[in-house]
């Protein structure tokens, strides 16, 4: 089952506004981690937050952890087109798994330019 | 190699007949995962290897699908009597170690079951 929710499902912005997904968990996690999609095709990874964190910055990406709220967010500054892509949160350390990753159902984001 | 490789990139195929998905990891990869990615929808986690632990089979849907990695190379995910419902992508992923650490995807392997 899947364990991470993103919100929105869908976002449609114009280049140069900010984007921000939000992303859920249910269960503890020792560290949330973001992905893009393009195409439906491989994921990449984009940044890994660990849950004794609370703030992380990589280029035009900022990712917050809230881990009483069980909840993070991601948010991209000036967004281009070629920014669209969905977006995916995945929690590690999900009751005792020793590897895998739970993956919500992404957020799809659009930027038109 | 340079990154994850899978193949073949799709495959169409009969409903009844048995496919075989392969993965080549990152070089050096001792964990290797397969999951599942049916249209509009997120990842579904399958199977995960880790060194030579037993493998982490609890995401296969059914007895219909197995998984095989030799040493820390290659995998191998078949599915038999394949059914319409398997159509979707299947993504392999590595990662150095498995402790939930970054994984890198491969393109992933488009199949469609007719």
């Amino acid at each position: 089952s899947q364990q991470g929710e993103e919100d929105p499902q869908a976002l449609s912005i114009q280049e140069g506004e900010n984007a921000t997904m939000n992303c859920s968990y249910k269960t503890s996690i020792n560290n949330l981690q973001w992905y893009r999609q393009n195409s439906g095709r491989g994921l990449v990874h984009l940044i890994l937050i660990r849950s004794n964190e609370r703030e992380k910055h990589s280029g035009r990406l900022r990712v917050t952890l809230d881990t009483s709220k069980k909840s993070s967010s991601l948010l991209i500054t000036a967004s281009r087109a070629a920014d669209t892509a969905s977006y995916f949160c995945a929690g590690g350390g999900y009751g005792g798994s020793q590897g895998n990753l739970i993956f919500g159902k992404g957020t799809k984001l659009s930027v038109k330019p | 190699g340079a990154g994850v490789s899978q193949s073949p990139s799709n495959k169409v195929t009969e409903k009844g007949k048995d496919v075989e998905l392969r993965c080549d990891p990152i070089s050096g990869h001792t964990a290797l995962y397969w999951y599942r990615q049916r249209l509009g929808q997120g990842l579904e986690f399958l199977i995960y290897f880790q060194g030579n632990s037993a493998p982490d089979k609890s995401g296969l849907p059914s007895d219909r699908f197995s998984a095989e990695r030799t040493g820390e190379s290659v995998s191998t995910l078949t599915i038999q009597r394949t059914q319409q419902e398997d159509s979707a992508v299947y993504l392999c992923a590595s990662s150095l170690d498995g402790n939930q650490e970054t994984q890198y995807f491969g393109p992933g392997t488009r199949l469609l079951v007719l």
